[in-house]
């Protein structure tokens, strides 16, 4: 059964540390994203990837850091420089990035304390 | 379940009856629109999406209408059941990237 994994469904952290989200795909898509979603505000994009080994800064991607080192997998990492880490995390994964239709995991709430 | 959005515009139905969410987008050269439903806890799913180059497209129970005059799309639900209930996000596609809007909460009372 083809879709997105995201794990692990709550995470908590203390402030001043790194925490990594994972993302995982295995509908061979080309293009990965992550968004957070905080109440009251639409997605907003973190990062997103095309292709293996090469991804590009959406309009949030200060404080946050990904990889692409596989076609299925794009985790994100959230450092200590995110001043408001304390949000929804979803990853997406689309065939090819022109305009394709997004498929969501359902997502990761991570807090900070 | 997972909060998606404390303040969020909502709309309030009877069961059995239509529905209709609205959403103004922003971009007069997006070509492509998408609806998104996302229930309590989980990831935004796929609804129906729409071409600039059509003002009307039809789903099993679901219409989604075009005005690119007033930069206006809307998700009509035909016949609200008490599933529908969740958040609804419209998204525009300009520039081969997807710009959500902020959502519409859709509670639907038995």
């Amino acid at each position: 059964d083809g879709g997105i994994t995201q794990s692990p469904k709550y995470l908590f952290r203390k402030e001043g540390q790194n925490v990594t989200l994972s993302c995982e795909q295995n509908l061979n898509h080309d293009a990965m994203y992550w968004y957070r979603q905080d109440p009251g505000q639409g997605l907003r994009l973190i990062y997103y990837s095309q292709i293996v080994n090469d991804f590009q800064k959406g309009d949030i991607a200060e404080g946050y850091s990904v990889s692409r080192e596989k076609k299925e997998s794009f985790p994100l990492t959230v450092t200590s420089a995110q001043k408001n880490p304390t949000a929804f995390y979803l990853c997406a994964s689309s065939i090819n990035r022109e305009g394709s239709i997004l498929h969501f995991g359902n997502g990761t709430r991570l807090t900070v304390t | 379940g997972e909060s998606v959005g404390l303040h969020l515009p909502t709309l309030s139905v009877q069961e059995g009856d239509n529905s209709i969410i609205n959403c103004a987008y922003s971009n007069s050269a997006s070509d492509y629109f998408i609806w998104y439903k996302q229930e309590s806890g989980k990831g935004p799913q796929f609804i129906i999406d729409i071409r600039s180059n059509m003002d009307k497209r039809q789903g099993q129970r679901v219409t989604v209408l075009l005005n690119k005059t007033v930069k206006h799309l809307s998700l009509q639900i035909a016949a609200t059941q008490p599933g529908d209930s969740a958040v609804y996000f419209c998204a525009e596609n300009a520039g081969n990237m997807l710009t959500f809007g902020g959502g519409t909460r859709l509670m639907v009372k038995p």
